[in-house]
């Protein structure tokens, strides 16, 4: 159990609809960041949150959001849902970001997201 | 960006066998990775290597980080069933510790009883 737990597991949506996912980070952990994975792929880097704040972006179009909260949870917002988007969302928690901690990121069990 | 690229894709190996799946990037690493994934679910941490030179050992997996921090190697000895799943290297892209990783695309670990 990393304690990093994300809301729904799985989720069906239809082509141009809009999608929230949610995590709920370790207890202190005030860094968070989304991934995603398709099918037989690693996971990409969508963007990071860093006390409430984007701290990062990878290769993602704006229709990718995001929030962050105090109480340590997190939103992933995904507009105009294309086929594409089909794949397991992932998010992490982790503390300060460029501390020169050896500690990692804890990942939580991610949600199915289909687009039809 | 960096690229990180695993090899081999998918490994099959019996139950006892000792294996090694490596992960080579195209830039200097500041900060490299490994996880695990069963299918379908979250990414399991396994070690993370910062120095050229770097090895580190947890149970039967060693990890090594080569000298000019542009390739490292994961090493399970006398595999066993519970080792099988998806292998994941993952480097800092926006240097040490931002959390920001880019992942290889994974090696498919199975092991045979």
């Amino acid at each position: 159990e990393t304690g990093v737990t994300q809301s729904p597991t799985h989720l069906i949506k239809t082509r141009g609809q809009q999608v929230t996912l949610r995590c709920s980070s370790q207890s202190g952990h005030n860094t968070v960041s989304w991934y995603q994975q398709a099918l037989g792929q690693g996971p990409q880097f969508i963007f990071q949150y860093y006390r409430e704040e984007e701290n990062g972006r990878g290769n993602f179009p704006p229709r990718f959001s995001g929030l962050q909260f105090p109480n340590y949870s997190s939103e992933l917002n995904v507009n105009a849902l294309e086929l594409d988007d089909s794949a397991l969302y992932l998010c992490a928690s982790s503390l300060d970001p460029w501390t020169g901690s050896t500690d990692t990121q804890y990942f939580g069990p991610g949600t199915r997201l289909t687009v039809l | 960006s960096q690229e990180l690229e695993q090899s081999p894709q998918s490994l099959i190996v019996q139950e006892g066998k000792n294996l090694t799946i490596n992960c080579t990037s195209s830039k200097t690493l500041y900060g490299l990775y490994w996880y695990k994934q069963k299918y379908g679910e979250g990414l399991i941490f396994l070690m993370m290597l910062q120095k050229g030179g770097e090895e580190k050992s947890h149970e039967k997996i060693t990890a090594k980080l080569d000298e000019k921090k542009q390739q490292s190697s994961l090493h399970i000895t006398a595999s066993q069933p519970s080792h099988a799943g998806i292998y994941l290297c993952g480097a800092d892209d926006s240097g040490a510790g931002s959390y920001q990783l880019t992942f290889g695309k994974g090696t498919k670990l199975s092991v045979i009883p």
